[in-house]
């Protein structure tokens, strides 16, 4: 296994403007999935996808948020008009059906977002 | 709602010392359940997990057991190194769901 990647590790952007994070989950695992993390607290869910279909969001996922995972394999999550609250990791997961069961998710490094 | 509570930390222990890190639950199922380990500037790693009551998880020296009666799945070390410290989180994953709910983490520091 290569591990789940995300890129940007870090981005730093001023309030207003749009960002967006990839992820690239382990290449055989169907399930995609996306958390935040701010300082001090735990990782909360955001969304998930299986496959190509997002198929939960968190009420945390305001309208501004929109994230995507078009062929099945990589995700992409947009912030739009950032705020200074948006400032925390966003971590991706990855997970399958054949490995532990979808409940085992593996992580990624995560994008830590800065908001000016 | 789904919750998990962890003790807070920081828990500051020497090497060779034993480590307890309490974790409780609130789950309107039968949970499966977690500890993840994150080291500085690293990813969230799976550490162990057990899906139903009274079922043991381990890895790398560390356990925990599965408590229906007192919801609960604390974490223990018979003796922690120095590469152990980390920070530690508690998970669960409600039957049927397979989002994470998270403590809020416990940071472990170990000392020569």
């Amino acid at each position: 296994d290569t591990g789940v990647s995300q890129d940007p590790r870090h981005k730093i952007t001023k309030r207003g403007q749009n960002v967006t994070f990839r992820c690239d989950p382990i290449s055989e695992h169907n399930r995609l999935y996306w958390y935040r993390q701010t300082l001090g607290q735990g990782p909360e869910f955001l969304t998930y996808f299986q496959n190509e279909a997002q198929l939960e969001k968190s009420r945390l996922l305001s309208d501004r948020f929109s994230a995507e995972r078009p062929k099945g394999s990589f995700s992409t999550l947009e912030i739009q008009r950032t705020e200074q609250g948006d400032s925390a990791m966003y971590l991706c997961a990855s997970s399958s059906a054949h490995r532990g069961g979808y409940n085992e998710q593996f992580f990624g490094p995560g994008t830590r977002l800065t908001v000016l | 709602g789904n919750s998990v509570t962890q003790m807070e930390g920081p828990v500051t222990l020497s090497e060779e010392a034993f480590l307890t890190i309490n974790c409780t639950y609130t789950a309107t199922g039968y949970p499966s359940l977690f500890w993840y380990v994150q080291y500085p500037g690293e990813g969230l790693q799976l550490l162990l997990k057990a899906t139903k009551a009274d079922d043991k998880g381990s890895n790398k020296g560390f356990e925990a057991t599965y408590r229906k009666e007192t919801t609960s799945f604390h974490l223990e070390k018979g003796s922690v190194q120095v590469s152990d410290s980390a920070v530690y989180f508690c998970a669960l994953s409600d039957q049927g769901y397979s989002t994470l709910t998270f403590g809020k983490g416990t940071m472990l520091l170990v000392s020569p």
